[in-house]
């Protein structure tokens, strides 16, 4: 079974700084890993994906990440935040060995964004 | 840009009544999922659907939940008899074919159970 930890529940940051969300994944398989964003009163849209080959994916709005096997990571990153950039960030795993498609989502991240 | 829609987007409801929730995914599509959120937690999987049946379910997806795709567009999810605890935002989800691994995530319904 596979689990996601996004052990930060709350980032503040202002406006043009950079930002980094963590998240950490358990898995005895390999698996695909997302981030979507949630933005106040609204539905999950897809960030960014990690599939197979290089592990640092671009996703949109500017955000990046990097797939770390080693360290069974997919941090989220982006170089300099904007006001519209708050909203709940949250990662995601599917299984690709089997192949069953299920996401399994951590916790959440909220990153607000100050002037 | 073809989108998941979802109806209604806010129900609320009695204990006990039945609530059913539509879905239409984004045409073409073949796969299609149920997610829940209840307020202030993570976002969890209840039911996936394939060439009309049910492919994985959850723990959640008791005898309570049914899911249908009644035509060639709606995907509906049923619950029986609604308990307090179903009260939850509700999100439809669906994926174009086997080679793509992407969800397409609906705006959700606010379900609401007094």
């Amino acid at each position: 079974a596979q689990s996601v930890t996004q052990l930060d529940s709350q980032v503040p940051v202002f406006e043009e700084a950079p930002v980094e969300l963590r998240c950490n994944y358990s898995s005895s398989v390999s698996v695909y890993l997302f981030w979507y964003v949630q933005y106040p009163n609204q539905g999950l849209q897809l960030l960014l994906k990690y599939l197979s080959g290089s592990t640092l994916v671009k996703g949109i709005n500017g955000f990046e990440a990097e797939f770390n096997k080693s360290q069974t990571s997919f941090h989220l990153r982006k170089p300099s935040v904007h006001i519209s950039d708050t909203a709940e960030y949250f990662c995601a795993v599917s299984d690709s060995f089997y192949n069953t498609d299920k996401l399994i989502f951590g916790t959440g991240t909220r990153l607000q964004v100050f002037p | 840009e073809p989108e998941v829609t979802q109806t209604p987007s806010h129900q609320v409801t009695q204990m006990g009544q039945e609530v059913i929730l539509r879905c239409v995914p984004i045409s073409n599509h073949l796969y299609f999922y149920w997610y829940r959120q209840i307020l202030g937690q993570k976002v969890e999987f209840l039911v996936s659907f394939y060439n009309n049946e049910i492919s994985e379910k959850s723990e959640i997806f008791d005898d309570q939940f049914s899911v249908e795709r009644p035509d060639g567009s709606n995907f509906t999810l049923k619950i029986r008899s609604t308990k307090l605890e179903d009260s939850a935002m509700y999100f439809c989800a669906s994926r174009a074919d086997r080679g793509s691994e992407t969800q397409y995530f609906g705006p959700g319904t606010r379900l609401l159970v007094l």
